[in-house]
Formats: C-alpha cells, structure tokens, sequence
C-alpha cells in the first residue's frame, strides 16, 4: 500500500498545550498537504508544503518536512477545545495527480 | 460555486439498490477526485478526473463501480448492486488541475446500506 502512516494516532491534551502530529509517507512528493476533518465528514485544507520547502507556518501552526527522511510534522501551538479534530497528512507523489493519504490522528483537547 | 458541493448529504438504501451520488466542483476546477472514507478510517483513493476524461481510476474497488464526469463540471459516481461493505463517506475533491494546486473536498455524502 502507498498509505502514509501517522503518529500518534490519538492525541490527548490540555487547552493551552502544544500538539505535535507526525506522519511518515512512501515516495518522493511534490507537495505534502494537512488536513483537519471534524465528525467524520468533509476535509479542511490547513497547509500545502512543497518538496522544496522545509518549514511553512500559518497562524498557530507549523508545518515541517524532511525530504530525506521522508516525513513531515504538524505542530499547533496554544492549542484550544475547538482544535479537536481528526488531523491527516496526504501527499501529492511525483508524476501523480492524487494525493494519499496517511491513516490520521485524533485529537483532543481538553478544557 | 464558493466550494465543493456533494448530495446527498446522507443516503439510507437497501442491499443489492444502485446509487448516484452528485458533486458540483469548484467552478473553474479541472481536476475532480472521488474518495472513500470507511468508518474510523483513512481516506481511499477511488478515481481522478482532468477534464472529462479518467486518467487515474485505480481505486475503483470493483465493476459495480463507475463514475463519469461532464466537461469540466458536475460529477456523478454510481454504485450499482450495493452491499454493506460499500458503507462508508465519499467525499469529493476537486483542484485547478495542476500538480502544486491545493486540493478542497466538499462535505460528502454519507451512504448506509441496510
């Protein structure tokens, strides 16, 4: 399978605390891209880093990505009750139109 | 349209009924996704439209399955003979057609089959 894979796959912290999602994927990307899905339905789009880029931020988070390692991480900072989600990596491989995505982690944030 | 549009929002239907279920991409998109999200699972790739032709339908998971697209508008992905392992969300997705784009889903379509 192509699946990427994430970690952890739940994720339980307090509201204030930083969370940290990592997510590991299989061959080389143009672009890698995180998304946050509430309630099992539709997906917000959240950062797009490209394969050349290895640090991206936008608001409360942060996106890294290692090229040579093959893995990217997702950090949001000051986290808040309303940032409980699902949170999934999908990256878009090179040649490729579709994007694959890794298996998610659930977050949640505790008042 | 200001987003991805997909209905039905939540379809009941019986074993062994076909189904269609609708997506309306983003006007101006050229590229158009179909995934399936099991319950408490990640999401499957099922098939990519550029245009109206399907260059990637690789994840269709077997001949009860089929989509097909008009121009570069509405979509409608037909499952025909459902079974219950067919329950799942099918979300759409659809992008401006390059390989940097960013890719928007809608809110899918939950379907049950009983």
């Amino acid at each position: 399978s192509q699946q990427g894979e994430e970690d952890p796959q739940a994720l339980s912290i307090q509201e204030g605390e930083n969370a940290t999602m990592n997510c590991s994927y299989k061959t080389s990307i143009n672009n890698l891209q995180w998304y946050r899905q509430n309630s099992g339905r539709g997906l917000v789009h959240l950062i797009l880093i490209r394969s050349n880029e290895r640090e991206k931020h936008s608001g409360r988070l942060r996106v890294t990505l290692d090229t040579s390692k093959k893995s990217s991480s997702l950090l949001i900072t000051a986290s808040r009750a309303a940032d409980t989600a699902s949170y999934f990596c999908a990256s878009r491989n090179t040649g490729f139109q579709k994007l694959v995505f890794g298996t998610g982690t659930r977050l949640l944030v505790s008042p | 349209g200001a987003g991805v549009s997909q209905s039905p929002s939540n379809k009941v239907t019986e074993k062994g009924k076909d189904v269609e279920l609708r997506c309306d991409p983003i006007s101006g998109h050229t590229a158009l996704y179909w995934y399936r999200q099991r319950l408490g699972q990640g999401l499957e790739f099922l098939i990519y439209f550029q245009g109206n032709s399907a260059p990637d339908k690789s994840g269709l998971p077997s001949d009860r399955f089929s989509a097909e697209r008009t121009g570069e508008s509405v979509s409608t992905l037909t499952i025909q003979r459902t079974q219950q392992e067919d329950s799942a969300v099918y979300l759409c997705a659809s992008s401006s057609g390059t390989s940097w784009d960013t890719i928007y889903f809608g809110e899918g379509s939950w379907l049950t089959v009983v």
